[in-house]
């Protein structure tokens, strides 16, 4: 099993409507989750990061988190064309050297269309 | 945010030859910074931590003697891909964060192309 495992997708949405992206995750003693955003030829942008059980909610986005089924995912309401993107999640493991590390999904294209 | 400025934003070299990537935290001291690489449709792989003042913790399957890390200070840390072919062009990107457990602040990563 990978370490973290997102749907490559691609997931296309209209515009307006949700779009709905999961990932899971092995490590059971993962503590911090993220949500980054990439463009094409650019570097990840944070979104989102969660930390507790449930659900956070900034502007359009909400993350969702379950470490008793090792999930959290992303919501994304009235989408818009500009959310076009592959959206990777990471989540927070021990390094070797003991220190922590993030890992990161494969990432899911998102595709919004006007 | 915190920024964190990646330098440069492209390299075209031929093969054989060392490429020096810097990293710098501009508005904070970062006492961990990652450096990860990224080939076209995956995911972005940990090459190795960096922490001020220590040497880096290599990921499993990274060759130290290969690409070099230095992390002399709080704000800057540089990646150096030793004699280069073509198999190491990628996308590296660098992230430094100020804390354990806090989130990652990301370079705007460098293009490596490998003649």
């Amino acid at each position: 099993q990978k370490e973290v495992e997102q749907n490559s997708g691609p997931l296309s949405v209209p515009e307006g409507a949700i779009a709905s992206l999961n990932c899971t995750y092995s490590d059971r003693g993962s503590q911090s989750f993220f949500w980054y955003r990439q463009y094409s030829g650019k570097s990840p942008e944070l979104i989102m990061s969660i930390y507790s059980n449930g659900d956070k909610e900034d502007g359009r986005f909400t993350a969702q988190l379950n470490k008793a089924s090792q999930y959290v995912s992303l919501l994304i309401r009235d989408s818009q064309p500009s959310d076009s993107a592959t959206y990777l999640c990471a989540v927070s493991r021990l390094n070797q050297g003991g220190s922590e590390k993030l890992v990161f999904g494969k990432g899911t294209k998102l595709t919004v269309n006007p | 945010g915190a920024v964190v400025s990646q330098h440069p934003s492209r390299v075209i070299c031929k093969s054989g030859t060392s490429v020096k990537i810097e990293c710098r935290s501009l508005d904070f001291q970062a006492t961990t910074m990652f450096w990860y690489r990224q080939f076209p449709k995956q995911s972005l792989m940990l090459m190795a931590t960096s922490n001020e003042g220590s040497k880096a913790t290599y990921e499993q399957g990274v060759e130290k003697d290969k690409f070099l890390i230095n992390h002399a200070s709080l704000t800057l840390s540089t990646l150096t891909v030793t004699s280069a072919h073509p198999e190491d062009s990628s996308f590296y990107i660098c992230s430094a964060r100020v804390r354990v457990g806090e989130k990652l602040f990301f370079g705007s990563g460098t293009q490596l192309s490998v003649l």
